[in-house]
């Protein structure tokens, strides 16, 4: 059954330093993949995408992701974190068709940033 | 419209009322996805309807719950003899195609039972 898994569930950065989100997926196809965040009492925003090519992707608000297929990963990249980085940070993966429709998405990383 | 557009975006509910929380997708999706989120937690999947197949009913937690969708259109998601644990942030999301492709969320019905 299709599944991502995000192993960290809430992790703490100081401002200014890097960040790497984990993201693992279980799917027998070509995956498409998506990270979106959540800020405090808002809906979800889509931050990148992966359908096919390059397989590192940037996305809005200086983040990027890279595909390993070999790896089952999708992880979260941003050089240098800012304080309004904050939020929840959602993995899914898109399929055709599934037990929970076209979209499973991972439980969540809460992001916190220390100044 | 531009967006996903959900109403009411806050709703307070005495314990045992009924509620409806409505979701207008965007203009020709034909998907449909409703989530709950609980405070702290992350996205509970409840129902899915993609055109004009029968939804996909298996996240609902309850026989209290029930959605609805006419065509392509606006969705309603009803929770009948509400509890006290039914207080969440319900999210509608929509999506063009059948297949693989980014879902457009709305901001969310925040849901308090008391």
């Amino acid at each position: 059954a299709q599944s991502v898994t995000q192993p960290d569930i809430h992790i703490t950065v100081s401002e200014g330093a890097s960040l790497e989100l984990r993201c693992n997926y279980s799917y027998g196809a070509t995956p498409y993949l998506f990270w979106y965040v959540q800020s405090p009492g808002q809906g979800l925003q889509l931050l990148l995408k992966y359908f096919s090519g390059d397989t590192l992707v940037q996305g809005i608000k200086g983040f990027e992701a890279e595909f390993k297929r070999s790896q089952s990963s999708f992880n979260l990249r941003k050089p240098s974190v800012h304080w309004s980085d904050a939020a929840e940070y959602f993995c899914a993966v898109a399929t055709w068709g599934g037990s929970q429709g076209n979209l499973i998405f991972g439980k969540g990383t809460k992001l916190s940033v220390k100044p | 419209g531009a967006g996903v557009s959900q109403s009411p975006s806050n709703k307070v509910t005495e314990k045992g009322k009924d509620v409806e929380l409505r979701c207008d997708p965007i203009s020709g999706h034909t998907a449909l996805y409703w989530y709950r989120q609980r405070l702290g937690q992350g996205l509970e999947f409840l129902i899915y309807f993609q055109g004009n197949s029968a939804p996909d009913k298996s996240g609902l937690p309850s026989d209290r719950f029930s959605a609805e969708r006419t065509g392509e259109s606006v969705s309603t998601l009803t929770i009948q003899r509400t509890q006290q644990e039914d207080s969440a942030v319900y999210l509608c999301a929509s999506s063009l195609v059948v297949g693989p492709t980014e879902a457009f969320f709305g901001q969310g019905t925040r849901l308090t039972v008391v």
